[in-house]
């Protein structure tokens, strides 16, 4: 079955930086990824969905990328400041029921 | 903006008791979810919902699980006979339709002693 690896260790950067999250999936390419992100208690809110015919996809700071020959997302912040600190989530649909399965999520710490 | 709101927050509860979970999705949504939490761990799909039927379940949803939308905005999530390991955050979600992006409520913990 498909599965969906994202870096489970924590990324610190510094404030201004660009972080840069990655997403790793198995087997054949998802029709599209969607990152969300989330905060410690909350729910997890989405950001971005890119589909498997497009290169990259971008929301003022956030770009994503979709590589379906390395099977990998990347999630780019540009201009990182601490409030883009929380833990962000890469998903895919496996069926046509809307499910989406997500990753276990990298949190990122932004130091001002 | 719209938004998906769960009822309670936090949920104590005794091992064996039944517990409902309350959700009122976005109104002109169609498609319904519950996902769930363990402390630490990565959210996990539970059911989907659609045209007032699961569409596809975990195997997590056994039949300890029920889902109901008993009227036109509220989505439920009764859980049996509850275990200690059912301890969780208890996400339900909406959205447009299944290519859509999902949209949260901000779940219910749900804590059994």
């Amino acid at each position: 079955s498909q599965k969906i690896e994202q870096n489970s260790e924590a990324l610190n950067i510094q404030e201004g930086k660009t972080a840069t999250l990655t997403c790793n999936y198995t087997n054949y390419s998802p029709a599209y990824l969607q990152w969300y992100r989330q905060d410690p208690g909350r729910g997890p809110v989405f950001l971005l969905l890119i589909r498997e015919n497009e290169k990259e996809k971008r929301k003022e700071r956030l770009k994503v990328t979709f590589d379906t020959t390395l099977k990998q997302s990347l999630f780019h912040i540009t201009a990182s400041q601490p409030a883009d600190s929380a833990t962000y989530l890469c998903a895919h649909s496996s069926s046509n029921t809307g499910k989406l399965i997500f990753g276990q999520g990298t949190t990122l710490q932004v130091k001002p | 903006e719209p938004e998906v709101t769960q009822t309670p927050s936090h949920q104590v509860t005794q091992m064996g008791q039944e517990v409902i979970l309350r959700c009122v999705p976005i109104s002109n949504h169609l498609y319904f979810y519950w996902y769930r939490q363990i402390l630490g761990q990565k959210v996990e799909f539970l059911v989907s919902f659609y045209n007032n039927e699961i569409s596809e379940k975990s195997e997590i949803f056994d039949d300890q699980f029920s889902v109901e939308r008993p009227d036109g905005s509220n989505f439920t999530l009764k859980i049996r006979s509850t275990k200690l390991e059912d301890s969780a955050m208890y996400f339900c979600a909406s959205s447009e339709d299944r290519n859509s992006p999902l949209h949260f409520g901000n779940g219910t913990r749900l804590t059994v002693t």
